[in-house]
């Protein structure tokens, strides 16, 4: 499969534990962005990343969330200090420049 | 407002039915416009760009004013499979703003 994959498909934590979620692109996309989407919504921009760079961050992404893409290729969100708020879907997409955006499975986090 | 606006439905239609969803957008420098499809609990997957011009594909047609900063999704013959909600997609640069959906249920 050369779809954009995601890990761990879904994450059940309790409110203040970190966690992690991994997000592998399409291998000859440069550009990867990070969404959340909550029921009943469209996705909504968190960051995005042009090769290994992070060039744009909402302002949804407060100081207890942090992405990377150290090689340029996988990335990763860490989410610290989770609350229930941050009970959602997060997906991944990747694209190459000037073209649509292809879309992971998605991260399903649900915070107790 | 909401950058991006569409009627949230649901739309229920019976098969062979066709059907017209609206999108408007506010910020008139946005460069570029897609329709994706999202199924239930499943990612979002692009449906089709939409041009200036206005392009087909298959039983898909989509529209776009940009005087008006509106965009159409028009699906004829309807089959049980379109059954999903279609999401309005609006870039500008890398800046890609989503609507909320509309939701359409395709019934025998």
């Amino acid at each position: 499969d050369t779809g954009v994959s995601q890990n761990p498909r879904h994450k059940i934590t309790k409110r203040g534990q970190n966690v992690t979620f991994r997000c592998d692109p399409i291998s000859e996309h440069n550009r990867l962005y990070w969404y959340r989407q909550t029921l009943g919504q469209g996705p909504e921009f968190l960051t995005y990343f042009q090769n290994e760079a992070q060039l744009e961050k909402s302002r949804l992404l407060s100081d207890r969330f942090s992405a990377e893409r150290p090689k340029g290729s996988f990335s990763t969100l860490e989410i610290q200090r989770t609350e229930q708020g941050d009970s959602a879907m997060y997906l991944c997409a990747s694209s190459s420049e000037g073209y649509e955006q292809y879309f992971g499975p998605g991260t399903r986090l649900t915070v107790t | 407002r909401k950058e991006v606006e569409q009627d949230p439905g649901p739309f229920n239609v019976p098969e062979g039915a066709t059907v017209a969803f609206n999108c408007t957008y506010s910020n008139s420098a946005s460069q570029s416009f897609f329709w994706y499809r999202q199924d239930c609990r499943k990612e979002p997957k692009l449906l089709m760009s939409v041009y200036s011009s206005g392009n087909e594909d298959g039983r898909f047609t989509a529209q776009l004013n940009r005087a008006s900063q509106y965009i159409s999704l028009l699906i004829r013959d309807s089959k049980l499979s379109d059954s999903a909600t279609y999401l309005c997609v609006v870039n500008k640069g890398n800046d890609m703003r989503f609507g909320a959906g509309t939701r359409l249920t395709v019934k025998p």
